[in-house]
C-alpha cells in the first residue's frame, strides 16, 4: 500500500524568507512518480511538478527546488523569497506506475506567508 | 486549449436527494479519476474511468455512489439519496494516457448537504 505523509500541517513565515515543505512516502513499488500541487485559496489544484522515480536529480524552477532522496524516500519543495501569492496549501502526492496512476495525496500543508 | 471543467460549482442538496456532478476533461483526454476532498483534508481517489469503463472504483462508497464516462458527454459523478456526510469537495482530474502522466485538475465542485 502507498502511503504519502506530510508532518508540516502549517507553516507561517515572513515574506522573503525560504521554506522548506517536507513530503515522505512509503510504497513497494521500484517504479513510481512524485507530484506537488499547489491549492490556492480559491480552492483549484494547480500542477507543479512531476517526478519519475528514477530520476533522482533535484530541479529548480525559478524560486522553486524540489529536492528527491529515494534512500530517505522524500521529496521536499522549498520556496525561496516567498511571497504572499504563495499562500496556499501544498499536497504531495505519488502514484503507481502500472497503468492505474490514481494519486495518493498526503494531508497537505497549509503555507502563510506574511507580509 | 480549455481545462478540465466541472460543473457545477457549488451545489446545494437536502438530505434524501440526488447529487450529479459533471466533469468535461481536457480534449484529446481519455482518462478520468474523481476525488474527494473533505474539509481540512487531503484528496482521497474514488474512481478511476476511461471512456465507457470503470478501471477501479476501489474508492467509491458501496452504496449510493455511482460514476459513469460515456462515449459521448461528460464524465459524471452521483450521488442518490445524500447525507450530511457527502459534503465535501469533488475533484475531476484527466490523462491523456497512463505512463505517469499528468492529473489536471478542474476547479471542483463544493456539495453541500442540508
Amino acid at each position: 500500500a502507498q502511503k504519502v505523509t506530510q508532518a508540516q500541517t502549517e507553516i507561517s513565515v515572513v515574506e522573503k524568507e525560504d521554506v522548506t515543505l517536507d513530503c515522505v512516502y512509503e510504497t513497494r513499488d521500484t517504479t513510481y512518480y512524485l507530484f506537488w500541487y499547489k491549492q490556492p485559496p480559491s480552492g483549484e489544484l494547480v500542477f507543479l511538478i512531476r517526478r519519475n522515480s528514477f530520476d533522482e536529480q533535484n530541479e529548480i524552477s525559478g524560486r522553486y527546488s524540489w529536492n528527491f532522496q529515494k534512500s530517505t524516500s522524500s521529496f521536499n519543495f522549498t520556496i525561496t523569497a516567498s511571497q504572499v501569492v504563495d499562500s496556499a496549501v501544498y499536497f504531495c502526492a505519488l502514484s503507481e506506475a502500472r497503468g492505474n496512476e490514481k494519486l495518493t495525496f498526503g494531508t497537505g500543508t497549509r503555507l502563510t506567508i506574511i507580509p | 486549449n480549455a481545462g478540465v471543467m466541472q460543473n457545477p460549482r457549488h451545489l446545494v442538496r437536502r438530505r434524501g436527494q440526488e447529487a450529479r456532478l459533471r466533469c468535461s476533461p481536457m480534449k484529446g483526454h481519455s482518462h478520468v479519476y474523481w476525488y474527494r476532498q473533505l474539509p481540512e483534508e487531503g484528496l482521497k481517489f474514488m474512481v478511476y474511468l476511461q471512456k465507457e469503463n470503470i478501471i477501479d472504483e476501489s474508492g467509491m462508497p458501496k452504496e449510493r455512489f455511482s460514476a459513469e464516462f460515456p462515449k459521448e458527454g461528460p464524465s459524471i459523478l452521483r450521488i442518490q439519496q445524500v447525507v450530511r456526510g457527502d459534503s465535501a469537495a469533488y475533484f475531476c482530474a484527466s490523462s491523456p494516457w497512463t505512463g505517469g502522466n499528468i492529473q489536471y485538475f478542474g476547479a471542483g465542485t463544493r456539495l453541500s448537504v442540508l
